[in-house]
């Protein structure tokens, strides 16, 4: 079936580094846009990051643009996200979402997370 | 970023219909976007359960019922998801979300429905 797995999450430092992985299974990834999606402890949903299915454009949420980036090899499956210069605000669990379709042109952007991991929780704290 | 607004709470009984909305705000026309709607129930992921952008194109996440459906109205600027036949296993969190056009997702902040 359909499944994406997250790992790498864990307790870092302010200022320290982390990278996280979402392996994907049951769909052809490297058809498919992907996407990062946080939640911090009690909050709501905050759209992180995107890739396209090639790995041609990537989009950030402004408030981790310059520090995190994601990727993806699709030899392997798995998305990515480097996330550097952590800040007490990243603490949050991490989803990786399948995009449903990743429209993009000029000027807009449209899809659907239609497929979500379970998560991995990132704490940022001294 | 704009702010998609969203009743922190709502409930309703079983059978009855539920009525979640998602208010944009004046400066961005919700007749020009898909509203995508998604729950979450404690300890899960988020599910997608549809989108919607007029009543000739909307669409429905996989294995959702169909008495999830989803509208909008004009005059108010907003998002509706309307879940009729409640079941107490409705009882979640509803986040809207839409992309504006910097490509850059927001979501709303969340109602979470109580099925009395």
């Amino acid at each position: 079936q359909v499944q994406l797995v997250e790992s790498g999450g864990g307790v870092v430092q302010p200022g320290g580094s982390l990278r996280l992985s979402c392996a994907a299974s049951g769909f052809t990834f490297s058809s498919y846009g992907m996407h990062w999606v946080r939640q911090a402890p009690g909050k709501g949903l905050e759209w992180v990051a995107f890739i396209r299915y090639d790995g041609s454009n990537k989009y950030y949420a402004d408030s981790v643009k310059g520090r995190f980036t994601i990727s993806r090899d699709n030899s392997k499956n798995t998305l990515y996200l480097q996330m550097n210069s952590l800040r007490a605000e990243d603490t949050a669990v991490y989803y990786c979402a399948k995009g449903g379709w990743s429209i993009a042109a000029a000027g807009y952007f449209d899809d659907a997370f239609d497929i979500w991991g379970q998560g991995t929780m990132v704490t940022v704290s001294s | 970023q704009p702010v998609l607004t969203q009743p922190p709470s709502s409930s309703a009984s079983p059978g009855e219909s539920a009525r979640l909305t998602c208010t944009l705000p004046s400066d961005i026309n919700v007749g020009s976007y898909n509203i995508y709607w998604y729950q979450q129930k404690p300890g899960s992921p988020p599910r997608y359960l549809l989108y919607y952008y007029s009543d000739s194109d909307k669409g429905q996440g996989s294995g959702v019922p169909s008495r999830f459906s989803g509208s909008k109205d004009a005059s108010a600027n907003t998002g509706i998801l309307l879940i009729s036949g409640l079941q107490s296993e409705d009882e979640a969190d509803y986040y809207c979300m839409i992309w504006p056009s910097n490509a850059s997702g927001v979501f709303g902040g969340g109602t979470k429905l109580t099925v009395l």
